[in-house]
């Protein structure tokens, strides 16, 4: 069953205003997320990532924030770009083992 | 940073013969790789772990016979699809684990593999 949710397959925001990609998972055993952006027939390429033991993390225009309670983390890219568009995944780990995904949302962002 | 070299990057093979794979960690050593397929619009799904040294572990529903995986030195592993059919075509993607990164996974730009 999937463990990481992203319910949301497709997102459309304007250049230059935020875009908000949303996450949720199921397993209280995961201590560390991350974000990966994707073209297709490429491999993820990674964006950020935040450790349970924080509520956010900032790298630019992106920045994650984790809710553990809710068991929710989000991506917010500020502004967005065109150049910003792409599948994102989300991605959860415990303990080192392998990442679990979700099933990606494909960001639009256009001029 | 951390690169992965994976390839061939597309592969077109007949039904019934055998695909290799590679996956190679270029500038750092990767104690673990992970093997994920990815089918259209469809999550990254595990396919299997391998350990330098010794048998990977394949999750439920992935035939190992089929999908041989050998990780024989700290930067190289490969996937060998064997009897390809049809229904194995899909995108091949393997990660590798950085041995002194608990959390550095380093992804190959992947394998889009056509079984005709």
């Amino acid at each position: 069953d999937q463990q990481v949710k992203q319910n949301s397959p497709s997102l459309s925001v304007q250049e230059g205003r935020i875009s908000i990609l949303n996450c949720d998972y199921t397993n209280s055993m995961f201590d560390y997320f991350l974000w990966y952006k994707k073209y297709p027939a490429e491999g993820p390429t990674f964006l950020i990532s935040i450790s349970s033991i924080k509520d956010k993390n900032e790298d630019g225009r992106f920045t994650v924030f984790l809710n553990k309670s809710a068991k929710h983390l989000s991506l917010h890219i500020v502004p967005s770009q065109p150049g910003d568009s792409a599948v994102y995944f989300c991605a959860a780990s415990h303990s080192g083992y392998a990442l679990n995904f979700g099933k990606g949302t494909s960001l639009l962002v256009t001029p | 940073g951390a690169v992965v070299s994976q390839h061939p990057s597309r592969v077109i093979c007949k039904s019934g013969t055998s695909v290799k794979i590679e996956c190679r960690s270029l500038d750092f050593q990767a104690t673990t790789m992970f093997w994920y397929r990815q089918f259209p619009k469809q999550s990254l799904m595990l396919m299997a772990t391998s350990n330098e040294g010794s048998k990977a572990t394949y999750e439920q529903g992935v035939e190992k016979d089929k999908f041989l995986i050998n990780h024989a030195s700290l930067t190289l592993s490969t996937l060998t699809v064997t009897s390809a059919h049809p229904e194995d075509s899909s995108f091949y993607i393997c990660s590798a684990r950085d041995t002194d990164r608990i959390y550095g996974y380093t992804f190959g730009s992947g394998t889009r593999l056509t079984v005709v």
